[in-house]
């Protein structure tokens, strides 16, 4: 049973246009949704986090919008540089108690064309 | 600072072996998880120390899988008799007691001939 569905599984974006990546969960404990962006042969890397409590969260070029109804989420890079290029996993815990472990969505290869 | 480390980088062994896969967390950090991740898909949660002790093994696939952490600070995972499916990336993390955020290491590459 997937808990954390994440679409597109690939996209291509040129340079200075805004990539999207949507997830969405099932689990209604879930309250604290992280974004990882991972590179070939290195660990994920925090990106951007939210909690249900706030509807969108900006870091930089990088803005999280969530929809606590509709049990989505989804990550918007605007400007997208080259660099972005990587793989970006969406994901979800619960914060009750002190096991934050986190359930991951299948990831979205973007690729940002120069 | 020191991020988190994994020893080795690369791991190619025979089926039916025996492994182990060491994690050394970031210095204070008390929280420590090991997910595997396969080719192409998201990492999977495997098993939670809080501190010495294995608070939540649920995510261990079955009893080939073992895990330690005796001091609290380096984790060791032990898989015994290994199988070709158990071939993936074995990642660790870890994390302050009171903070969500997750530090990743780079990863064990397990190939299982």
């Amino acid at each position: 049973q997937q808990q954390v569905k994440q679409s597109p599984q690939s996209l291509i974006v040129q340079k200075g246009g805004i990539s999207i990546i949507n997830c969405a969960y099932e689990n209604t404990a879930f309250d604290y949704f992280p974004w990882y962006q991972q590179f070939p042969g290195k660990g994920p890397a925090l990106l951007i986090a939210i909690r249900p409590d706030v509807s969108e969260k900006k870091e930089g070029r990088f803005t999280i919008s969530f929809n606590k109804s509709a049990k989505q989420f989804s990550l918007h890079i605007m400007d997208s540089q080259p660099g972005d290029s990587a793989t970006y996993f969406c994901a979800a815990t619960g914060t009750r108690g002190s096991n934050y472990k986190l359930t991951f969505g299948k990831g979205t290869l973007l690729t940002v064309n120069p | 600072g020191a991020g988190v480390s994994q020893t080795p980088s690369n791991k190619v062994t025979e089926k039916g072996k025996y492994v182990e896969l060491r994690c050394d967390p970031i210095s204070g950090h008390t929280a420590l998880y090991w997910y595997r991740q396969s080719l192409g898909q998201g990492p999977e949660f495997l098993i939670y120390f809080q501190g010495t002790g294995a608070a939540d093994d649920s995510g261990l696939p079955n009893d080939r899988f073992f895990a330690v952490r005796p001091e609290g600070s380096v984790s060791t995972l032990k898989i015994q008799r290994t199988e070709r499916g158990d071939s993936a990336v074995y990642l660790c993390a870890s994390s302050p007691r009171t903070l969500q955020e997750q530090f990743f290491g780079p990863g064990t590459r397990l190939t299982v001939l």
